[in-house]
């Protein structure tokens, strides 16, 4: 069965200092791996998504992320924090089955501080 | 601009209600979805709908029931039989088919708080 896992609940960072935060999946199949975005009290946004192709993929507001097969893992980066990306980041892979519903992980909440 | 509304935002209930939470969509997304969102638990599935007039249980539907009459509703109620109910709630909608990558369109949310 499919299953995320986000190293880290909490993740602080300064402003301008590299974001990282890390997602390990796993998966019988070839996967399809997103990074959602949720302000408080707001619904999740699509940051960027893997499906085929480039391994290396950027997305929205600066952020990218990069599908390891060997490490089963697709961690999401930006070169440059902003106070704006404080916000829980949710990494999410899609699952087999009937319906292909995405499994979520527990989430990463970013703090940014000055 | 399409979208998912949900409303209400914010909705207080005392225990022993039943309280729906509506969800529409104007993407034309044939399937919808409710999730339930906890504090460092992440989404949890309870229903889905792939088409008008079918529904199934996910993860965590003790509790609660929905119907979907129209291809643009997917209303959500929370029953008096759900022992936790205090919880955001987020509605969401996809284009299955061949092809799918598995990608939803979220709404804005519904905070749902028993006093």
């Amino acid at each position: 069965a499919q299953s995320v896992t986000q190293l880290g609940s909490h993740v602080s960072v300064s402003e301008g200092a590299l974001v990282l935060l890390r997602c390990n999946y796993s998966s019988s199949v070839p996967p399809y791996l997103f990074w959602y975005v949720q302000y408080p009290n707001q619904g999740l946004q699509l940051l960027l998504k893997y499906t085929t192709g480039a391994t290396l993929v950027k997305g929205i507001n600066g952020f990218e992320a990069e599908f390891k097969k060997s490490e089963t893992s697709f961690h999401l980066t930006k070169p440059s924090a902003h106070m704006s990306d404080a916000a829980e980041y949710f990494c999410a892979v899609k699952g087999t089955g009937g319906y292909n519903k995405l499994i979520f992980g527990a989430g990463t909440r970013l703090a940014v501080h000055p | 601009d399409g979208g998912i509304t949900q409303s209400p935002k914010y909705l207080f209930r005392k225990e022993g209600q039943n309280v729906t939470l509506s969800c529409e969509q104007n993407l034309n997304h044939d399937a919808m979805y409710w999730y339930r969102q906890d504090p460092g638990q992440g989404l949890r599935l309870i229903y889905y709908s792939q088409i008008v007039n079918d529904f199934q249980k996910g993860d965590i539907a003790e509790g609660y029931s929905v119907s979907r009459e129209k291809k643009e509703s997917f209303p959500l109620t929370v029953t008096s039989a759900q022992k936790n109910p205090t919880a955001f709630y987020l509605c969401a909608s996809s284009i299955p088919g061949q092809g799918y990558t598995g990608e939803l369109f979220f709404g804005e949310g519904s905070r749902l708080t028993v006093l």
